[in-house]
């Protein structure tokens, strides 16, 4: 049952162009993440919210820029895509606190395709 | 800064026979959480088992995995493999705050009959 919803599955579009990628977590928690799975499955984290406050910000391009809302959604905005770009999307949520390092359950993904 | 290395990129095994997925770790942190995910064609990863706790025995669906802190490492095991275990496994640790869960680089698990 997925309680990690994104929007769209899939999105094709030119390099240079801007894409938007929409994430909802009905679980109340209150940490989300967004990952990138790329060709080769590699998983690798890009941000992490908690309570709608940029925690992590790994070395990633400047065109990606997170954006929440509120703890249930997480958004994430790719200014001018390049081919590098393509790749699944996976955004992800968790119930962290000092002893419930809950493992983050992931969404269904978007896929990015630049031509 | 903190990482995960899964040795094996493919591991094949034959149906009902024990199979073996390594992981080892390195992390500057004292507590911690370990996870195991696995992922199926098309689907999203999910959870298989979490740790945190040194020299304690997990399982779940069949597989366990033991935190040995002394040999940093997060071994997933099963006793008897099923075709429906193909899929790719990922072994993950998490920060102590748990806003950054870094991954390994997966193993893929092919059974074969």
């Amino acid at each position: 049952e997925t309680a990690v919803f994104q929007t769209p599955n899939y999105h094709v579009t030119q390099v240079g162009n801007e894409v938007s990628f929409n994430c909802k977590q009905t679980l109340g928690h209150d940490t989300m993440y967004w990952y990138k799975q790329d060709s080769k499955k590699l998983l690798k984290i890009m941000f992490s919210y908690n309570n709608k406050q940029l925690i992590v910000n790994e070395t990633v391009p400047r065109r990606f820029s997170p954006q929440s809302s509120d703890k249930a959604h997480l958004n994430l905005r790719i200014k001018s895509v390049e081919p590098e770009d393509s790749a699944v999307y996976l955004c992800a949520s968790s119930l962290q606190g000092a002893d419930n390092n809950q493992a983050p359950l992931f969404g269904e993904g978007t896929r990015l395709s630049v031509l | 800064g903190d990482s995960v290395t899964q040795t094996e990129g493919l591991v094949t095994v034959t149906e009902g026979l024990p199979v073996k997925l390594n992981c080892t770790y390195q992390t500057t942190y004292l507590t911690i959480a370990f996870f195991w995910y696995v992922q199926y064609l098309n689907e999203a990863p999910q959870v298989l088992l979490r740790s945190s706790t040194d020299n304690k025995r997990t399982e779940h669906q069949g597989f366990h995995a033991t935190l040995h802190k002394s040999s940093s490492s997060f071994h997933l095991q099963k006793s008897s493999a099923q075709l429906s275990d193909s899929a790719l496994y990922y072994c993950a640790l998490s920060d102590p705050g748990g806003y950054k869960v870094v991954f390994g680089s997966g193993t893929r698990l092919l059974v074969s009959p």
